[in-house]
């Protein structure tokens, strides 16, 4: 059964810093793996798609990495600004276009 | 990318009524929509699979005379909370895939619904 794992569970930060979100899944065999962002009583916001085929998606200030074979996926946020506060979720298909999702992480970028 | 919109982005209800919650893909056709409950600080549980044309499929656990699906076309799901009660207060959130040029296995999601029962 594929489980997905986000670390840390929260964040705080001063303005400006260089953050690395991790998500880790148990079942290796994904064929693509996706990160979200969701604001507080929100939807969810698709951020980076990154195909199993792919190491790494980048948009913007935003970079996510993919490594299969240890189950891990990581997401780079540069410069990080007070707009980036909110929770970001990973997750990775369960079965035809089903999604499993971590817990996600709550970020707080403070002025 | 494809935008998918709920309505109602909230409501509140008396315990024991009904409440429907739309979903709906504005820009593209949805063979296959999904719905989602989060409850508070935590991640997105999946319901079930609404299917176009046909009955969805929902996941071990959730009642589905409680939760009634109905995929009409392929740009509609709805999903109605039956005679409602406090404990299904929730956030419920649709998605979509686009099966069209777009289709990248990417799923879009909704802005979500939030329901209280009183």
């Amino acid at each position: 059964k594929q489980e997905v794992t986000q670390i840390p569970a929260a964040l705080s930060v001063p303005e400006g810093e260089n953050l690395v979100l991790n998500c880790s899944f148990t079942d290796s065999a994904i064929y693509n793996l996706q990160w979200f962002r969701q604001d507080p009583g929100k939807g969810l916001t698709s951020l980076l798609l990154i195909q199993s085929s792919q190491r790494e998606q980048t948009s913007g200030r935003l970079n996510a990495s993919l490594d299969k074979s240890s189950g891990r996926s990581t997401l780079y946020i540069a410069a990080s600004q007070p707009g980036d506060s909110a929770t970001y979720l990973c997750a990775v298909p369960g079965g035809y276009n089903k999604l499993i999702f971590g817990a996600g992480t709550r970020l707080a970028v403070h002025p | 990318g494809a935008v998918v919109s709920q309505h109602p982005s909230w409501v509140i209800c008396k315990s024991g009524t009904s409440v429907k919650i739309e979903c709906r893909s504005l820009d593209f056709q949805a063979t296959t929509m999904f719905w989602y409950r989060q409850f508070p600080k935590q991640s997105l549980m999946l319901m079930a699979t609404s299917n176009e044309g046909s009955k969805a499929t929902y996941e071990q656990g959730v009642e589905k005379d409680k939760f009634l699906i109905n995929h009409a076309s392929l740009t509609l799901s709805t999903l109605t909370v039956t005679s409602a009660h406090p404990e299904d207060s929730s956030f419920y959130i649709c998605s979509a895939r686009a099966r069209d040029f777009r289709d990248t296995g990417e799923l879009f999601f909704g802005e979500g619904s939030r329901l209280t029962v009183l």
